[in-house]
């Protein structure tokens, strides 16, 4: 077990409609990833916030969104949703920062639209 | 362009038995390189971080190899087990400031078969 929660485990939602995911870091990580893996690809980068601010942003759609809160839960929300959004939704969390950096990956959101 | 390519994409071995995957990059600047762990339906866990100067590193039964010069990397599983069995991605760090840019490789799919 990393420490990292996610819900929902699933997700089935249809064409169109708006979902949000949920993230809850390991006790004391401040930085938080989120990361999209598609059928039989690569994890692809979206977003990381650092203490509640936005650090870094990665090949994240416009229907995409997300945020940190204040006790460090980051939520992702996902709009207009099209049948090529589903895959499976990861969130990371880190302890510190710079090159090495460690990340610890929650279990992940499988989000299927149909 | 940034890219991490994996071989091979999938590979069954018996019970017992060694293998070595390989993982070639093509990333700028680069930081590190880590293996990961991915059971099915899980998030990736860590095996090992290498930098530029390590040639080696262990993690029990795990050796991850890196040849920064031909930019290729290796890992070798010994006396493999039947929970070997998972996906092993190749993730290569770009630290350009500020935020860790991770690199993911598309994976290769280990069964171990008794």
């Amino acid at each position: 077990d990393s420490g990292v929660t996610q819900t929902p485990k699933h997700l089935i939602t249809a064409t169109g409609q708006r979902v949000t995911l949920r993230c809850s870091p390991r006790s004391g990580d401040l930085s938080v990833y989120w990361y999209q893996q598609s059928l039989d690809q690569g994890l692809q980068f979206l977003i990381q916030y650092y203490n509640g601010e936005e650090r870094a942003k990665g090949n994240i759609l416009e229907r995409f969104s997300a945020q940190q809160f204040p006790d460090l839960h980051s939520e992702l929300n996902l709009s207009s949703l099209e049948l090529g959004d589903s895959a499976l939704y990861f969130c990371a969390s880190s302890p510190n920062r710079g090159p090495d950096e460690k990340l610890f990956f929650g279990s992940g959101t499988q989000l299927s639209v149909l | 362009k940034n890219q991490v390519e994996q071989s091979p994409q999938s590979l069954i071995i018996l019970e017992g038995k060694n293998c070595t995957l390989q993982c070639n990059y093509t990333v700028s600047p680069f930081s590190n390189l880590r293996w990961y762990k991915q059971d099915t339906g899980r998030g990736p866990v860590s095996l090992t971080i290498m930098t530029f100067s390590e040639n080696t590193k262990s993690n029990g039964r795990y050796t991850a190899t890196l040849d920064a010069d031909t930019k290729q990397s290796s890992l070798h599983i010994t006396a493999s087990q039947l929970s070997d069995s998972a996906s092993y991605i190749c993730v290569v760090s770009a630290y350009p400031g500020g935020y860790n840019k991770l690199i993911f490789g598309a994976g290769t799919r280990l069964a171990v078969h008794p």
